[in-house]
């Protein structure tokens, strides 16, 4: 069973700059998550999708971010503009029932 | 609101030795509660979770944990470490409920094994 996919692995971009990073989750999985993990800090929701709806995206900080689930597979994460306290590693992780499966991250660092 | 405290950020122990990382939670309800691993560079991969029943959970890598519920804990023991065992472990809390969950992490246990 391929696991949660997520490119690119790292990104190096500059403030202000706008960034996006993608998803794919386990096969016929119906929930979705992205996680924001600061370095020294454990994962932190941003936002959860059940198929293509949103469930949660309280911690989403909507004036920058934004996320989309269309045809509830694939996902994408966007950072416009991008800020030096958005460095972090995104996680995205699926499930179909308690148990959330990682994908490896997307290493951003904003300069 | 639901929260996770991990006292230790940083534990060394030697290879071979007994191993027991500390958990905390505060959860007004019954709740999940889960211990994760991170490799550097990798993903969070689940080393065990509970949720009701026996309160001694066995997982992945010979890792074990215990939910006490008086002390509103939940920590992670080894009877004897391997040098692969050095990572970042996380516990984690959710809700007592039927599907999706949101977790709420703890910032994390880092492990150093000494040969």
């Amino acid at each position: 069973e391929a696991g949660v996919a997520q490119s690119p692995r790292y990104k190096i971009i500059e403030k202000r700059q706008s960034v996006a990073f993608w998803c794919n989750p386990i096969s016929g999985h119906a929930t979705l998550y992205w996680y924001q993990q600061i370095l020294g800090q454990g994962p932190k929701l941003l936002i959860q999708f059940q198929n293509n709806g949103v469930v949660d995206d309280s911690q989403l900080p909507k004036d920058r971010f934004s996320a989309e689930r269309l045809k509830g597979v694939d996902s994408t994460l966007k950072i416009q503009p991008a800020k030096l306290e958005d460095s972090a590693v995104y996680l995205c992780a699926s499930s179909q029932e308690v148990e959330q499966y990682f994908g490896p991250g997307t290493r951003l660092t904003v300069t | 609101a639901q929260s996770v405290t991990q006292p230790d950020i940083h534990i060394t122990v030697s290879e071979g030795a007994s191993l027991e990382l500390r958990c905390n939670y505060s959860y007004g309800a019954t709740p999940y509660l889960f211990w994760y691993v991170q490799s550097p560079g990798q993903g969070l991969q689940l080393l065990l979770k509970y949720f009701s029943g026996d309160t001694l959970v066995q997982g992945i890598k010979g890792f074990e944990a215990e939910f006490k519920r008086s002390q509103s804990s939940f920590n992670l023991r080894k009877p004897s470490v391997h040098w692969s065992d050095a990572a970042e472990y996380f516990c984690a809390v959710g809700p007592w409920a039927q599907g999706a969950q949101k977790l709420v992490f703890g910032q994390g246990t880092r492990l150093t094994i000494n040969p």
